[in-house]
């Protein structure tokens, strides 16, 4: 099976840098995404990593390290809004069935 | 172009009840997910269609749930009968096949109270 894990909590103040870390079991990996979802609201696409590497978009940037089964998505400049649940999430089966892992409930305070 | 859709957006139903969650996935996408949402933990894998067949419905809780996909359209996924524990919010997600095949999206799911 797949199992995906992350911190289940983190706080940081406004304007800073936080990093969400996820390590992944699976099989027939095909690539690592992340997700925010706000109280209330739809989860809504973040990135996707297929290869290894940085990935950035914006103030988000996301890694990957196949060959450590990681990956990471960076949050940079901190924003209230960003206060959000973020999840990491595979691509199994073939590459079609999406598993999220355990989720991070991210806090920013002023 | 329209997103994925998902009704009702919310449900309230007695224990011992039945209700039926529709899901509208984005036109074309032969992929469907069901997920659910329970008291703000993890978004747990229900099942997953390739166009009309179920490819994993692992997720499934007990066979209360009964999901359909007809013709590979809209699909929905009924709850018979309710029970408490089955309150969450249940979240739809479509996406496309093949190298394509790098994110999925949403609908802004459907809050179920069991009472």
């Amino acid at each position: 099976g797949q199992s995906l894990e992350q911190p289940s909590e983190v706080t940081a103040v406004e304007g800073a840098i936080v990093q969400i870390n996820c390590t992944y079991q699976t099989s027939g990996f095909y690539g690592l995404s992340w997700y925010q979802q706000h109280d209330g609201g739809a989860p809504t696409f973040l990135s996707y990593n297929a290869l290894d590497g940085l990935e950035e978009t914006g103030r988000f940037s996301s890694f990957l390290s196949r060959s450590d089964s990681y990956g990471y998505l960076l949050l940079q400049e901190l924003q209230m809004k960003d206060s959000a649940s973020y999840f990491c999430a595979v691509f199994t089966g073939g590459g079609n069935k999406l598993t999220f892992g355990t989720g991070t409930q991210l806090k920013v305070e002023l | 172009e329209a997103g994925v859709t998902q009704f009702p957006s919310h449900s309230v139903i007695e224990k011992g009840q039945t209700v039926t969650l529709r899901c509208d996935p984005i036109s074309g996408h032969d992929n469907l997910y069901w997920y659910r949402r329970v008291m703000g933990k993890e978004i747990k894998f229900l099942l997953h269609f390739v166009k009309e067949s179920k490819q994993d419905e692992s997720g499934m809780p007990n066979n209360r749930f009964l999901a359909e996909r007809t013709g590979g359209t809209y699909s929905t996924l009924k709850v018979q009968p309710a029970e408490l524990e089955d309150s969450g919010v249940y979240f739809c997600a479509s996406s496309p096949t093949g190298t394509a095949n790098t994110e999925a999206f949403f609908g802004q799911g459907t809050r179920l109270t069991v009472v």
